[in-house]
């Protein structure tokens, strides 16, 4: 069973408009969550986190929020960039190293 | 970049032969983790290792084996490789077990 799920495959913003990416996750016991970027050919890149005990983080551009109780975390990435072109996948844990991803959103920045 | 190779990058392969694909680190991380990607699923844990010789099973373990006789190599096993392990291997470390991991740049497998 999927316990991480972004279900949207794609998104397509334009340059300096915000982009928000979703997911879902079904495991209330989950206390750590992440995202990661990767570009076609190379691995996925660490990107943001946010521990249960937090509602928002946030790096620069991103900012990850976090709904525990409708199990549901974003990430808004403003202004969005061409170079911001990716696949974003969601990931969350339980105090433990299995460590579960989301399908991944595809993220297309158009000049 | 964190020291995180794997190798082979590429590799084809006929059913039924055995597979071993390595990971190598620099960084001296304690947790290393084999994780394979396909399409609609994201990338989904194989095994992991805690420590040398130290490791544990991850959600799709069945038809893998792994060791780690040195803290820097964690080898993934195929010891009879079928078309449903055709894949993108990924190899992570981590010094903590927590927090964001590093990835390498993936092997892809193609079993025929």
């Amino acid at each position: 069973d999927q316990q991480v799920k972004q279900n949207s495959p794609s998104l397509s913003v334009q340059e300096g408009r915000i982009s928000i990416l979703n997911c879902d996750y079904t495991n209330s016991m989950f206390d750590y969550f992440l995202w990661y970027k990767k570009y076609p050919a190379e691995g996925p890149t660490f990107l943001i986190s946010i521990s249960s005990i937090k509602d928002k983080n946030e790096d620069g551009r991103f900012t990850v929020f976090l709904n525990k109780s409708a199990k549901h975390l974003s990430l808004h990435i403003v202004p969005s960039q061409p170079g911001d072109s990716a696949v974003y996948f969601c990931a969350a844990s339980v105090m433990s190293n299995d460590m579960r991803f989301g399908a991944g959103t595809r993220l297309t920045v158009k000049p | 970049d964190a020291g995180i190779t794997q190798s082979p990058r590429h590799k084809v392969t006929e059913t039924g032969t055995p597979v071993t694909l390595r990971c190598h680190q620099t960084e001296n991380h304690r947790y290393m983790y084999w994780y394979r990607q396909d399409p609609g699923h994201g990338l989904r844990l194989i095994h992991y290792s805690y420590g040398v010789k130290d490791t544990d099973k991850g959600e799709v373990s069945d038809g893998y084996s792994v060791s780690r006789s040195k803290t820097e190599d964690f080898l993934l096993t195929l010891e009879s490789a079928t078309s449903s392990q055709t894949s993108v291997y990924f190899c992570a470390i981590s010094a903590s077990g927590k927090g964001g991991y590093t990835f390498g740049s993936g092997t892809r497998l193609t079993v025929v």
